[in-house]
């Protein structure tokens, strides 16, 4: 089991480009969700899907999108980067008996 | 919202000490989470707690869910240079719910 992966692991963009973070996880989990971390920062939710179909706001959903694609797949878009969204952004996914989160490595995203 | 405090935000300690950090909630939780995150990497589930009183162990590391479901603290003893990382907490109120995070506590380990 590969768990929660992510691409790509690190990008840069220029101010108003856009761009897709992709996030897969092998569990057979119901929920997902997407994190940012800024230095200094604990995690913040931009947005989860509690099953394949739906999509919620987290904390910090402006300037994202997100589709889940199917139970599996859980994407991030940013339609027009912005310097503000210069971080590190983590995909999760919950499932299991036992409710337990895991994270994927991350992407590291510089908007210029 | 539920708030999580985390406490403390860093410690900087010796190798060989015993390490105690906490967590704390203005909400009672069915579920606490404790993770690692070593620099570059995504968060590492360590220990999950899922009753009040629980104390579990992994390793050196030892967890408790508060009596009051409220808190929630994790020891590391005997502390070594690859502890060095960010440990978060992470509790949740019900089954199905999202969780809620603390702000972090930046452990340094001195050699």
């Amino acid at each position: 089991n590969a768990g929660v992966t992510q691409t790509p692991k690190f990008q840069v963009l220029k101010t108003g480009q856009s761009m897709t973070l992709q996030c897969a996880q092998d569990m057979n989990h119901n929920s997902m969700y997407w994190y940012r971390q800024d230095p200094g920062m604990g995690l913040r939710l931009i947005y989860y899907s509690a099953s394949e179909g739906t999509t919620d706001k987290g904390e910090v959903p402006n300037g994202y999108n997100v589709s889940r694609l199917n139970k599996r797949e859980f994407s991030l878009r940013l339609e027009s980067a912005a310097p503000s969204q210069t971080s590190v952004y983590f995909c999760a996914s919950t499932g299991g008996h036992r409710d337990e989160q895991f994270f994927g490595p991350g992407t590291r995203l510089t908007v210029l | 919202g539920q708030q999580l405090n985390q406490s403390p935000q860093s410690m900087f300690i010796q190798e060989g000490e015993d390490v105690s950090m906490n967590c704390t909630s203005s909400s009672i939780f069915n579920t606490w989470l404790w993770y690692k995150q070593d620099p570059g990497e995504g968060p590492v589930l360590l220990i999950a707690l899922y009753k009040a009183g629980e104390l579990t162990s992994n390793g050196r590391l030892t967890a408790q869910f508060g009596i009051t479901r409220k808190d929630s603290f994790l020891n590391i003893s005997a502390s070594i240079p690859s502890d060095v990382g960010i440990y978060f907490c992470a509790g949740r109120i019900a089954s199905g719910s999202r969780l809620t995070f603390g702000e972090g506590t930046q452990l340094t380990v001195n050699p």
